[in-house]
């Protein structure tokens, strides 16, 4: 049972553009988010987090946004750089507990 | 943060063999990860490895076929036994530092 779904496998964005990346999960105990960046052969790396007592939080381009009440979340990169182009997963945990992934969204950046 | 490697980074491997993934963090940990991204998948967590006791397996995922040793803070290793064409992934190791989980480079694994 996926708790946490991408719904979205790919997405094209002009450069300079905004991309939006969605995240939907189902279990409402979930109170911890993040978001992570996966270059091909190469780890997962953290990229930034949201509390549920949040329902924003930025960091330069990057900014999360949470609507507990829709059990959605997403993140918008603007404006948007070819560097961008990667593997985004959302992740999720409740209470410190292990974190559930995505399946991911491929973003892709066009010049 | 915390910066972690991983070795092999690659491996091809025949079938009915067994190899082993190591995984060294700088700084001590009480959780460490281990999971496996299969093409086209998400990220399955296999097992949570804690020190000082054995570690705790996912549904579908059994001891025998993933033997993990934590022998130490820094450090822990998992096996992938018996494989089979089915094995082939990138196994990634991950701690929980802070609030957030952080990766190895991952181990990719071709098994022939």
């Amino acid at each position: 049972d996926q708790q946490v779904k991408q719904n979205s496998p790919s997405l094209s964005v002009q450069e300079g553009r905004i991309s939006i990346l969605n995240c939907d999960y189902t279990n409402s105990m979930f109170d911890y988010f993040l978001w992570y960046k996966k270059y091909p052969a190469e780890g997962p790396t953290f990229l930034i987090s949201i509390s549920s007592i949040k329902d924003k939080n930025e960091d330069g381009r990057f900014t999360v946004f949470l609507n507990k009440s829709a059990k959605h979340l997403s993140l918008h990169i603007v404006p948007s750089q070819p560097g961008d182009s990667a593997v985004y997963f959302c992740a999720a945990s409740a209470a410190g507990n292990q974190f559930y992934f995505g399946t991911g969204t491929s973003l892709t950046v066009i010049p | 943060s915390a910066v972690i490697s991983q070795k092999p980074s690659r491996d091809i491997c025949q079938r009915g063999t067994s190899l082993t993934i190591q995984c060294q963090v700088d700084s001590q940990v009480t959780m460490m990860f281990w999971y496996r991204q299969q093409p086209g998948q998400s990220l399955t967590l296999i097992a949570t490895a804690n020190q000082g006791s054995e570690a705790t397996y996912e549904s579908g995922f059994v001891i025998d076929k993933f033997p993990i040793s934590r022998p130490n803070l820094t450090f822990s290793t998992l096996t992938v036994s018996n494989m089979s064409p089915e094995d082939s992934s990138i196994y990634l190791c991950s701690v929980l530092s802070g609030v957030a989980q952080y990766f190895g480079p991952g181990t990719r694994l071709l098994v022939l």
